[in-house]
Parts: C-alpha cells; structure tokens; sequence
C-alpha cells in the first residue's frame, strides 16, 4: 500500500457521459498529480495542485477539470467521454512542489475507465 | 520538447541471465532521472533517481546508472518476481516554475523460471 488511495478501481461508462475520479494523497504530501496511461501513450501528465492551487497544467483536455480540497484530497472531473478517453488514470503525491529539487512522486493504484 | 525512449519494448531472460534495459533521454535542464517499477494492474512503484552523469545506485538485483545522454538499469541475475515493467523518466523544467516527469513507454521483462 503507497498511501495514496483511488476511488473507484474500476469504471464503466456510455459516450458522452461524466465521471469524477477521486485521489487521497500521502500523509503529509501537499501536491497532487493527475496522469494518465493509455496502451499506446504511457504515462501523460494531467495537472498538478499544491495545498489547494492548480500549480502546473501538462496535456489536459478542456473536458477535463480537477480540483483539490481543503483536506487537501482530489478529484480529476471527465465529461463529455468518448472512446478514447479509455485508460488507466493514476494519482500521485509529493512532498513539495518539485521546484527546490527533484521530486519522488508516490503513485496510487489506479483507477481504470472504460467508455462504451 | 523532452524525449524519453526505451529500449528494448520487451525483454524476456531465464531466470539468472542478467542484462540491462536503456532509457536514452532529450532534455534541457535535467532535475532528475528516476527508475520506477510497475507490475499489471498497480501503480508505479519508485525505485531510484540519479542526479548528475558518473552516479550510480544500487537495490538489490537492480543497479542504475547515469550519462549526460542515458541511463542503464542492470540487473543481475534476475529472480521471476522482477518480472515487471520498467519506466524510466526524467524531472525538468516545464515552465511557468515548474518541474515535471517525462515518462517513457517502459520496458516490459519477463524473467523465466
């Protein structure tokens, strides 16, 4: 177990529908990661928050949208799905922002999404 | 743009044969290079990182190294439970103050019993 916990492990949704992805970060970690591995991509930054602040935006969708709470917990909001939004979506934590020196990001287990 | 490739795709050694999977790498203002570890259906799990060219660590079975150009991930003698996929991937400066991974597509090893 990383510490970093994803709801819900699997997903399985129609074209055009919505689906909200939740992530609990580490204890202690203030940034959050959205990524995104498809079969023929890997892993693809989302977007990242720090203590509540979007902080960094990589290969987002405008159909995609994320926040980060308070409590400091995540959630990466799909709408408008289509096929192709199929894949495996991670959520990592760190410590930092990453800009003070390399950062290790633990990874959750995934939540895997399957759009029909 | 940062590139990260590696090679081979797939590996597949007898258990005890050792090798090395590559992770060849563009970037401009390198932070970081870190090996992390995936098995089906999880997460991917940190291994190392490497910061400047010469550095090497070890874990176990597994050894990285770094030059200005790639990195190695040996491994010797190799047990089936290595069996996963490797992905290599480096830190560096993707704008506006941040820092940010670049992964590779990973390298998928098998290690037969």
């Amino acid at each position: 177990d990383s510490g970093v916990t994803q709801t819900p492990k699997h997903l399985i949704t129609a074209t055009g529908q919505r689906v909200t992805l939740r992530c609990s970060p580490r204890s202690g970690d203030l940034s959050v990661y959205w990524y995104q591995q498809s079969l023929d991509q890997g892993l693809q930054f989302l977007i990242q928050y720090y203590n509540g602040e979007e902080r960094a935006k990589g290969n987002i969708l405008e159909r995609f949208s994320a926040q980060q709470f308070p409590d400091l917990h995540s959630e990466l909001n799909l709408s408008s799905l289509e096929l192709g939004d199929s894949a495996l979506y991670f959520c990592a934590s760190s410590e930092g922002t990453g800009t003070s020196g390399a950062n290790v990001l633990t990874f959750g287990a995934g939540s895997r999404l399957t759009v029909l | 743009e940062d590139q990260v490739t590696q090679s081979p795709e797939a590996l597949r050694l007898q258990e005890g044969e050792s090798s090395s999977l590559n992770c060849s790498y563009t970037v401009s203002g390198l932070r970081g290079l870190f090996w992390y570890r995936q098995d089906p259906g999880k997460g991917p799990e940190f291994l190392f990182t490497l910061y400047s060219a010469g550095e090497e660590k070890e874990k176990e079975r597994l050894k990285a190294t770094l030059t200005k150009k790639e990195s190695f991930l040996h491994i010797t003698a190799p047990k089936p439970e290595d069996s996963a996929t490797y992905l290599c991937a480096v830190q560096a400066y993707s704008g506006a103050g941040s820092y940010q991974l670049t992964f590779g597509k990973g390298t998928k090893l098998s290690v037969i019993p």
